[in-house]
């Protein structure tokens, strides 16, 4: 079954202290894995989108990377503007559309 | 560019009444998603549309159908509400090519009492 597990459940961080989150997956066959950034109040945000183990993407202060069974999500120097969920998301080469989403990683910055 | 639009953003339903969800996708994009947001499951697929069809379903009862618009607008519907229903509804919109990640819209809120 396919499955995404998302840690730790929550992170507080103070200002300008980097760390990672972690998506471990469990698929059948991976088409892609996904980042999205969640605001209360407010749909998912895409962030990046990666395809094959060793591929990186960077976006400002966030860098995520791919292994054949993780992903992880690294936060460098945060800012209290990138308190939010961070949710991960994978599809399958079933030829379907849908993504199956982690539970997310709430990460709060202290100023 | 606008993005995916829902309406509306909250509604308050009494059980068993029936609720009407709707989803303008992003410009260009044919296909449409709805997935169930709660914080005890996260997020979860409802259903996918395509050209008008339905292409893909998750695992949730008949009492939960959508249909598509020649528009690629989207409704969902839900009838013979439940507590259990109360959640965030969540629509996205793709081109559904490998290059075209799901854009989410703000969601509608339900709350059923």
């Amino acid at each position: 079954e396919d499955q995404v597990t998302q840690s730790p459940e929550a992170l507080r961080l103070q200002e300008g202290e980097s760390s990672s989150l972690n998506c471990s997956y469990t698929v059948s066959g991976l088409r892609g894995l996904f980042w999205y950034r969640q605001d209360p109040g407010k749909g998912p945000e895409f962030l990046f989108t990666l395809y094959s183990a060793g591929e990186e993407k960077e976006k400002e202060r966030l860098k995520a990377t791919l292994t054949k069974k993780e992903s992880f999500l690294h936060i460098t120097a945060p800012k209290p503007e990138d308190s939010a969920t961070y949710l991960c998301a994978v599809q399958t080469t079933t030829g379907a559309n849908n993504l199956f989403f982690g539970t997310g990683t709430r990460l709060t910055v202290i100023p | 560019k606008a993005g995916v639009t829902q309406t509306p953003r909250y509604l308050i339903k009494t059980r068993g009444q029936q609720v009407t969800l709707s989803c303008s996708p992003i410009s260009g994009h044919r296909s449409v998603s709805w997935y169930q947001q709660t914080p005890g499951q996260g997020l979860q697929f409802l259903f996918e549309y395509f050209s008008e069809t339905q292409r893909n379903k998750g695992n949730f009862p008949g009492r939960f159908s959508g249909r598509q618009f020649s528009n690629s607008r989207s409704e969902m519907n839900v009838s013979t509400l439940e507590l259990g229903d109360s959640a965030l509804y969540l629509c996205a919109s793709s081109r559904r090519d490998r290059d075209s990640p799901l854009h989410f819209g703000n969601g509608t809120r339900l709350t059923v009492t």
